[in-house]
């Protein structure tokens, strides 16, 4: 079946003005979650999904930023006041389930660049 | 101290070698080892994953775990230059239930003809 999508695949945007982010995940996946890559780094967890409930938060970076899924299925992540400390490859993973040995299998990534 | 680290490289292998990337971390209680290969401005990849102690093949990778020392390995044989990106080491901690990956840094390979 199809793989993780996520779009927009580029977005250019200036400080301050609010953006959204989003995230399908492959069908019948439960478990989503999203990361953060700045250059040169690693990835950086952010906030993970089982179901529509966020159960765990604790990777987000400040209260600018906030996400929501829907139906179980897409994800939307939302900054807000963008700042150039913002810019980044943001990444959503999906998973069967959220344990043990499942595989998380990532998305193309969205590349966030604030001016 | 960093929960996953790994050395950041390059690493340069010639053709036709081994490369050797080593992964330690921190959570005692882990249960779950990746390794994923990101190209430069792509999404990473799933190459492996080990879950016991001991040696893992698939193909030319394999991966290596060993739980005592905190320590889990991956060997490329026989390189070739599409296997030329960074090599990300990702751990599933017992300490946190909910399955998020903490990832290294990565280790950049370099495979040169």
């Amino acid at each position: 079946g199809a793989g993780v999508s996520q779009s927009p695949s580029n977005k250019v945007t200036e400080k301050g003005k609010d953006v959204e982010l989003r995230c399908d995940p492959i069908s019948g996946h439960t478990a989503l979650y999203w990361y953060r890559q700045s250059l040169g780094q690693g990835l950086e967890f952010l906030i993970y999904f089982q179901g529509n409930s966020a159960p765990d938060k604790s990777g987000l970076p400040s209260d600018r930023f906030s996400a929501e899924r829907t139906g179980g299925s897409v994800s939307t992540l939302t900054i807000q006041r963008t700042q150039q400390e913002d810019s980044a490859v943001y990444l959503c993973a999906s998973s069967f389930r959220p344990r043990g040995k499942e595989t998380q299998y990532f998305g193309p990534g969205t590349r966030l660049l604030v001016l | 101290q960093k929960e996953v680290e790994q050395n950041s490289g390059p690493l340069s292998v010639p053709e036709g070698a081994i490369a050797s990337l080593n992964c330690t971390y921190s959570d005692r209680g882990s249960q779950s080892f990746f390794w994923y290969r990101q190209y430069s401005g792509k999404s990473p990849e799933l190459i492996m994953s080990i879950y016991s102690n001991g040696d893992k093949e698939d193909g030319r990778f394999t991966a290596q775990l060993n739980k005592a020392s905190q320590y889990v390995s991956l060997l490329i044989r026989d390189s070739q230059p599409s296997d030329s990106a960074t090599y990300l080491c990702a751990v599933k901690g017992v300490t946190d239930s909910w399955g998020k990956l903490q990832f290294g840094a990565g280790t950049q390979v370099v495979v040169t003809p």
